[in-house]
């Protein structure tokens, strides 16, 4: 497509429940991203994939948070056992290249409520 | 934590006036991007400043950088109305620089 897919753009979900936000990114971009954003804040950096190497999931808040990404393309993040304090929106973003070379495009995002 | 801490936090002007936003980082960095968001959604990327340049120009933004001092600015010119929006600084952070880390954002509002 020619920007960055994000879906749904809204998500309204009971407490507990697991949730599969979608990503995708510009076609033959190597890199992309996740974020989270919270009402008035600044971005918060989830996980990062780099073509084929093994991804950075150093900002993932807990182990209900996982992300894969297949074939290289497309991207889900998933939030298991969803909790109030996970409500914010997830921004998805993708480069040509990684973070040294070139801009990061973004979706709309998604704005997930957990009620 | 942060690597990248905007200021100020909010900003509020009369159009036609100059707007000027800092960012300051904490480690060494290849480049430093400045991005725009309306209304809490996607970002827009507006300019990249690579650590051997100290100033780059791009209609009526100017960035400039000084990597002695970890810190960049945004300057935008005779502020419209239409550039009421947040604005974040981002690094390429982290072991290897392999991944974007954002600051916290300046909002500016611009008043007609």
């Amino acid at each position: 497509g020619a920007g960055v897919s994000q879906s749904p753009s809204n998500k309204v979900t009971e407490k507990g429940k697991d949730v599969e936000l979608r990503c995708d990114p510009i076609s033959g971009h190597t890199a992309l991203y996740w974020y989270r954003q919270s009402l008035g804040q600044g971005l918060e950096f989830l996980i990062y994939f780099q073509g084929n190497s093994a991804p950075d999931k150093s900002g993932l808040p807990s182990d209900r948070f996982s992300a894969e990404r297949t074939g290289g393309s497309v991207s889900t993040l998933t939030i298991q056992r969803t909790q109030q304090e996970d409500s914010a929106v997830y921004l998805c973003a993708s480069s040509l290249l990684g973070p040294r070379n070139t801009e990061a495009f973004f979706g709309q995002g998604t704005r997930l409520t957990v009620v | 934590s942060q690597q990248g801490e905007e200021d100020p936090q909010a900003l509020s002007i009369q159009e036609g006036e100059n707007a000027t936003m800092n960012c300051s980082y904490k480690t060494s960095i290849n480049n430093l991007q400045w991005y725009r968001q309306n209304s809490g959604r996607g970002l827009v990327h507006l300019i990249l400043i690579r650590s051997n340049e100290r100033e780059k120009h791009s209609g009526r933004l100017r960035v400039t950088l000084d990597t002695s001092k970890k810190s960049s600015s945004l300057l935008i010119t005779a502020s419209r109305a239409a550039d009421t929006a947040s604005y974040f600084c981002a690094t390429d952070a982290g072991a290897g620089g392999f991944k974007t880390i954002f600051g916290a954002g300046t909002r500016l509002f611009v008043k007609a």
